[in-house]
């Protein structure tokens, strides 16, 4: 079964540092490209970046370029996503979605969600 | 490109059906439009990608048009589970960026 599993739910403080995992199954990471989406509370969908697992490439929403990193691990078949500086506007839950070429690069595969809260 | 979505909200009753729009600032190349459905506490799910095509297990009743900036998704008989949010998204050009989203009630 083709899934994206998540890494569980975090609270932190302002000015700390995330790091979600998202690990894949049941298909290889290397052979598509992983985007990250976040979605504030009650708030719509908003785009983070994409990352490349062949190439390590990566391409970021011009608003997070300076504090946001995305990478993938191989071995482990895991992307993982940073995001520093955090302030109370960054409580959201973040997504990692598989774009398959096959749907022209759609985002055809969704992990459950990571709910993130900044709180002091 | 931004992408607004009307109406915000869409109250239907079950059996009828449903159009909801999507309109882009600017022309969405070779027509990379598609349409997610997310329901209350679940991550979004691919409906329809490149403007009018159904992802695989789909129900017929949802299908998709438009070209160039104006975009429809149509629901043709709304079944409990159709009431939720949708969200258009282009994927043609960096950033990637979605719409707003509509939400579907129960009329």
């Amino acid at each position: 079964q083709v899934q994206l599993v998540q890494s569980g739910a975090e609270v932190k403080e302002p000015g700390a540092s995330l790091r979600i995992s998202c690990k894949a199954s049941g298909y290889t990471l290397n052979s598509y490209i992983i985007h990250w989406v976040r979605q504030a509370p009650r708030q719509g969908l908003e785009w983070m970046g994409t990352l490349n697992p062949t190439s390590g490439g990566t391409t970021y929403l011009q608003r997070f370029q300076d504090r946001v990193t995305m990478t993938r691990d191989t071995s482990t078949n895991t992307a993982h996503m940073e995001l520093r500086s955090l302030t109370y506007d960054d409580t959201a839950v973040y997504y990692c979605a598989r774009g398959n070429a096959i749907y022209n690069d759609a985002l055809d595969v969704w992990g459950q969600g990571t709910v993130i809260s900044v709180s002091s | 490109s931004v992408l607004t979505q009307s109406p915000g909200t869409l109250y239907v009753s079950p059996g009828e059906g449903a159009t909801l729009s999507c309109r882009a600032s600017q022309s969405v190349r070779s027509n990379y439009l598609a349409w997610y459905q997310q329901r209350p506490g679940q991550a979004p799910r691919l409906l329809i990608y490149s403007t009018s095509s159904r992802a695989p297990g789909i129900p017929d009743r949802f299908s998709g048009s438009g070209s160039g900036t104006d975009f429809t998704l149509t629901i043709s008989r709304l079944e409990p589970e159709d009431f939720a949010v949708y969200y258009c998204q282009q994927y043609a050009t960096s950033p990637l960026t979605f719409g707003g989203g509509t939400k579907v009630e129960i009329k």
